[in-house]
């Protein structure tokens, strides 16, 4: 199974930006997809959005607003940026991979985000 | 958005039992519906996708049905480490993925 690792501040302050970055692996460059995907304690999984190793994203309609993705190969990396954060942003933050089957074959261990002043 | 609507929201259940786990979509999303797993403090795990077919590594006891707006997932035989939460997720539409709200299921 492919390792994802998150990273990121733990404590973010209200109305500032959460930034995440995930470390990942492509084997084939163009055919890689990586999402982020959040948990409020407790509570249901909801998908923020998607980006290729080429660069192509895809947001969750009710986040467009305030997300960006950005992927970086040459690190193995990509990231999150979420503006405009409230305590509702508050969730476990996970990375996962979609796979061959086209679904989210790995994930991340997560990274907990409390949005609090 | 296409909504997914899981029930029960709670099964309990004794080791060896059946458990049948409901999953029903706003509007048809083909068979292009998976299950996951996820025990506490775990990132979820995939166990079924495209309605049907079972992940790499899934016990054969855990198998998918259904299809347009009507799935399951069914556990033939419960195991005590079946103890989890469970969640589907359509990818009819990549702009706009979505998880059910979850079924919880536990040992009496």
């Amino acid at each position: 199974q492919v390792q994802l690792q998150e990273s990121g501040p733990g404590l973010v302050k209200p109305s500032e930006t959460l930034s995440l970055t995930c470390t990942v692996a492509c084997d084939s460059i163009g055919s890689c997809y990586w999402s982020w995907i959040r948990q409020p304690a407790g509570k249901g999984l909801e998908w923020i959005g998607r980006i290729s190793s080429t660069g192509i994203s895809n947001y969750n309609p009710s986040l467009k607003s305030r997300v960006t993705m950005s992927v970086d190969t040459s690190k193995n990396q990509f990231s999150l940026n979420l503006s405009s954060v409230t305590a509702a942003d508050t969730a476990v933050y996970y990375c996962a991979r979609r796979g061959a089957s086209n679904y989210f074959d790995s994930w991340g261990q997560g990274t907990l985000v409390t949005v609090s002043s | 958005e296409i909504v997914l609507t899981q029930s029960p929201a709670t099964l309990s259940l004794s080791p060896g039992e059946r458990a049948t786990l409901s999953c029903r979509a706003s509007q048809s999303v083909s068979n292009f519906l998976a299950w996951y797993q996820q025990k506490p403090g775990q990132a979820p795990r995939l166990l079924i996708y495209d309605a049907s077919n079972r992940a790499t590594g899934i016990p054969a006891r855990f198998s998918g049905s259904g299809s347009a707006t009507e799935f399951t997932l069914t556990i033939s035989s419960l195991e005590p480490e079946d103890v989890a939460v469970y969640f589907c997720q359509q990818r009819s539409n990549w702009a706009g993925l979505t998880f059910g709200g979850g079924t919880k299921v536990e040992i009496k």
